[in-house]
């Protein structure tokens, strides 16, 4: 099972500023098949990234994704308010998919 | 409109089972991978299982192999996952959702194991 690790466990931060999340998977990502998601209290994710740099429809292009291998990140060039959340990364290259534990985005 | 809606939580014992189920309108089903991920309160996501467009192969997390199955009935556009043998531990709000990609979730369902 690969095992996503990702930092900060919290991110607090100022609207305006500039966001950067790290996902570090415990072996390589098969062909960058690595998503993000974004979750707010009592909603369901909803998917911002996948293959590790494609936006999926509708999200904003203030939201980016890079890396490959181990290691991927998340980047929000300018936080807006409603990008304060918690954000997962997700490997799905292998038939067993896993997640990682989370990153808190708090307002500062 | 899409839609994704589960039912089936509730209340149980430890030991107990439950069947879940999500009803899917507004796209494709039978095309579709499927998953259910859960999530303890207040937790991060867990994957729980898989399941393949037709049905013919499916996978499982290791904490729940053997207890939980997932299947789907491509005509009724519903993915299921019947637990059994339900732990403290299994405590949490389901999610079905498209695979492996979760572009679709639905709202989500809680199951409460407890005596």
């Amino acid at each position: 099972e690969i095992v996503l690790t990702q930092s900060p466990g919290t991110l607090s931060l100022s609207p305006g500023e500039r966001a950067t999340l790290s996902c570090r998977a415990s072996q390589s990502v098969s062909s960058s098949q690595l998503a993000w998601y974004q979750q707010k209290p009592g909603q369901a994710p909803r998917l911002l990234i996948y293959d590790a740099s494609t936006r999926a429809t509708g999200i904003p292009d203030r939201f980016s994704g890079s890396g490959s291998g181990t290691d991927f990140s998340l980047t929000i060039s300018r936080l807006e308010p409603e990008d304060f959340a918690v954000y997962y990364c997700q490997q799905y290259g292998t038939s067993r998919q896993t997640f990682g534990q989370g990153t808190k985005v708090e307002i500062k | 409109e899409l839609q994704l809606v589960e039912s089936g939580g509730g209340l149980v014992q430890p030991g107990g089972s439950l069947r879940l189920s999500c009803a899917v309108s507004g796209f494709t089903f039978s095309r579709y991978w499927m998953d259910w991920v859960r999530q303890d309160p207040g937790k991060g996501l867990v994957w729980v299982s898989r399941i393949n467009s037709d049905g013919s192969s499916t996978s499982y997390a290791d904490s729940v192999k053997g207890r939980f199955t997932i299947s789907r009935d491509n005509a009724k556009n519903t993915l299921y996952l019947q637990m059994n043998s339900l732990r403290d531990e299994d405590t949490a709000v389901y999610y079905c959702a498209t695979s492996p990609i979760s572009d679709y979730w639905g709202q989500g369902t809680l199951v409460t194991v407890s005596s």
